[in-house]
């Protein structure tokens, strides 16, 4: 079974630039969460699809968005980039139970310049 | 609103001597409390969740409701046991909050 894949894996923007970040889930898997990685703040949660629907949002500015489609396949847009939004951005795909087990991508690692 | 606690960054021991990994939350329902790592070039992935009661590669974590902590612990480290850890807690339908991780260092 395929794991979780984020495409590209990394990515050099400058700012005021936008980004678009791809995750295809494990198959069968209906739940994507996004979340953005940085060592002093550890992972915090953006937001989280199921069944092409926003279940789950994080406090983030409305500069990061996302979709899932009707495969399950999510994107992330980050606009009007920010040198603060360098970070490695991870995708997880949840399983059928809603339990919180979370599969996680290698990430996309982003660098504002 | 959901929160994680690891108030260590850095823990280092030494092989052979036992480890724990330390984890508070504020929750106001009933959560369900897991235990993430990641190894050094590799994703993260679950190591162990609480209602599994379970141990994995001789870790167990009890959750104590009273004291709102779900504290990681191994009776022996190993320097395979090297890595990033991070507890996290889920309050339904996938939104998982994580901690800000405690980098484990097991000294030969």
């Amino acid at each position: 079974k395929a794991g979780v894949t984020q495409t590209p894996r990394y990515l050099i923007k400058t700012r005021g630039q936008q980004v678009t970040l791809s995750c295809s889930p494990i198959s069968g898997h209906r739940s994507v969460s996004w979340y953005q990685q940085t060592p002093g703040q550890g992972l915090q949660f953006l937001f989280e699809y199921f069944s092409e629907t926003q279940r789950n949002k994080g406090n983030f500015p409305g500069r990061f968005s996302g979709r899932q489609f009707s495969n399950s396949r999510s994107e992330m847009n980050v606009s009007t980039l920010e040198l603060g939004d360098s970070a490695l951005y991870l995708c997880a795909s949840g399983g059928r139970s809603n339990t919180g087990e979370l599969f996680f991508g290698e990430g996309s690692r982003l660098t504002v310049l | 609103a959901q929160r994680v606690t690891q108030p260590e960054k850095l823990l280092s021991v030494f092989k052979g001597a036992p480890v724990e990994l330390k984890c508070n939350y504020s929750y106001s329902g009933s959560p369900e409390l897991f235990w993430y790592v990641q190894y050094s070039r590799q994703r993260l992935q679950l190591l162990l969740r609480h209602i599994s009661r379970e141990s994995i590669k001789g870790f167990t974590a009890d959750l104590n409701k009273g004291e709102t902590s779900f504290h990681l612990k191994k009776p022996f480290a190993q320097e395979e046991d090297s890595a990033m850890y991070y507890c996290a807690l889920s309050g339904g339908y996938q939104k998982v909050t994580f901690g800000t991780g405690t980098k484990l260092q097991v000294i030969p």
